[in-house]
């Protein structure tokens, strides 16, 4: 059964700080991984999505990357901002039949970042 | 991408009633999902909300509890009936975009709080 996780559970940088959060799951036939933002009770805002064949995304500040072999992925925000300030999720299909609707999530990482 | 309008966005209720919530979407969406992340968790699919027939719903999860509505390609309801507080969570209405890539949208949820 694949099980993801996230660590660190929390972290708090100054802004201005580049920082990487990080992704693991434990079967690395995956379809596809997704990171999401999701702020304080709000729903979830798609930020990238990596296919199984990429090794990483980017989007403006943002760089995810993808080692299917290792079963990890990293979210690298630069230049970090007080608005980068929310909890961040990995998803990922389920191995057999990568259904992208059922998303086994990570418990997140919650972000601070200090003005 | 879809956009998704859920609501209520928060609600306090008392034991033993039961809530509905709504999600509209600007498009019409063949896959409509629905997912509960609870406090200090990560997101939980409940159920697939087909439309024209009944919900597909997970492990753990039943129509009773439950209920879901799909009357047409646009919208879905959510009922959490006969709520006690461990039913205290986000619901959070999400669905699939096919294309060049599928990707997962979430509705910006509703926070409920049962006393």
């Amino acid at each position: 059964k694949q099980e993801v996780t996230q660590i660190p559970a929390a972290l708090s940088v100054p802004e201005g700080e580049n920082l990487v959060l990080n992704c693991s799951f434990t079967d690395s036939a995956i379809y596809n991984l997704q990171w999401f933002r999701q702020d304080p009770g709000k729903g979830l805002t798609s930020l990238l999505l990596i296919q199984s064949s990429q090794r990483e995304q980017t989007s403006g500040r943002l760089n995810a990357s993808l080692d299917k072999s290792s079963g990890r992925s990293t979210l690298y925000i630069a230049a970090s901002q007080p608005g980068d300030s929310a909890t961040y999720l990995c998803a990922v299909p389920p191995v057999y039949g990568g259904a992208t609707n059922k998303l086994i999530f990570g418990t997140g990482t919650l972000l601070a970042v200090q003005p | 991408s879809a956009v998704i309008s859920q609501k209520p966005s928060r609600d306090i209720c008392q034991r033993g009633t039961s809530l509905t919530i709504q999600c509209q979407v600007d498009s019409q969406v063949t896959m409509m999902f629905w997912y509960r992340q609870q406090p200090g968790q990560s997101l939980t699919l409940i159920a697939t909300a087909n439309q024209g027939s009944e919900a597909t719903y997970e492990s753990g999860f039943v129509i009773d509890k439950f209920p879901i509505s799909r009357p047409n390609l646009t919208f879905s309801t959510l009922t959490v009936s006969n709520m006690s507080p461990e039913d205290s969570s986000i619901y959070l209405c999400s669905v699939l975009q096919t294309g060049v890539q599928e990707k997962l949208f979430f509705g910006s949820g509703t926070q409920l709080s049962v006393l």
